[in-house]
């Protein structure tokens, strides 16, 4: 049973459509994420929910949306898509203090 | 405000060399520190930890120990192997949830 999972691995859309990428989490975690990571390697933060609630909310074109319908799922729908937006996009869950992120493996968008 | 610095990579090694790869961090209080490892193609994985002065976090042969003195969290292994290669992350978290991330450090490790 993956711990993180996201959906879907890959996807290659073009410039101007809405895509929406998926995250379930099974370890009972209360707050999830997402990061996104650019092709050299530097992540960034974009969204935090605590039980369904939005508690982070980094400097991101309002094309993103995050929504949490319960704890167990965090979903990211991106509207008029760009060049720009090509990177791989990871959903991770947390714990509380003291503890380490779980990641899931990542969605690689390629947009052209 | 609180960040992570990595020695830049990327690093090459030769099967059975030791590894170090430096991370030293900027706090306002004492945060927990971590490391994770990502390997191609793969999400972020957590290597080890250290929430506290003078702890020593270690997994798969690697070891870090959080230096408050030195505001340091160095990555260590004593011999490398190929199944090593990866680039490795240093993060610390303060009280809240939120993880401050170096920019990562590629290794190579050869045959």
């Amino acid at each position: 049973d993956t711990a993180v999972s996201q959906t879907p691995k890959y996807l290659v859309t073009q410039m101007g459509n809405d895509k929406s990428i998926k995250c379930e989490q099974n370890l009972g975690h209360d707050t999830m994420y997402w990061y996104k990571q650019d092709s050299k390697k530097f992540l960034k933060i974009m969204f935090s929910y605590n039980n369904k609630e939005l508690i982070i909310n980094e400097t991101v074109p309002n094309r993103f949306s995050p929504k949490s319908p319960d704890k167990a799922h965090l979903n990211l729908h991106i509207n008029s898509l760009e060049l720009g937006d090509s990177a791989v996009y990871f959903c991770a869950s947390w714990p509380g203090q003291g503890s380490g992120y779980t990641f899931g493996s990542g969605t690689r968008l390629t947009v052209v | 405000g609180d960040s992570v610095t990595q020695m830049e990579g990327p690093v090459t090694l030769s099967e059975e060399a030791f590894l170090t790869i430096n991370c030293t961090y900027t706090a306002t209080g004492y945060p927990s520190l971590f490391w994770y490892v990502q390997y191609p193609g793969e999400g972020l994985q957590l290597l080890l930890k250290a929430t506290k002065a003078d702890d020593k976090g270690s997994n798969k042969g690697f070891e870090a120990t959080y230096r408050k003195e030195t505001t340091s969290f160095h990555l260590e292994k004593g011999s490398v192997q190929v199944s090593d290669s990866a680039v490795y992350f240093c993060a610390l978290s303060m009280t809240g949830n939120q993880f401050y991330f170096g920019t990562g450090t590629s290794l190579t490790v050869i045959p």
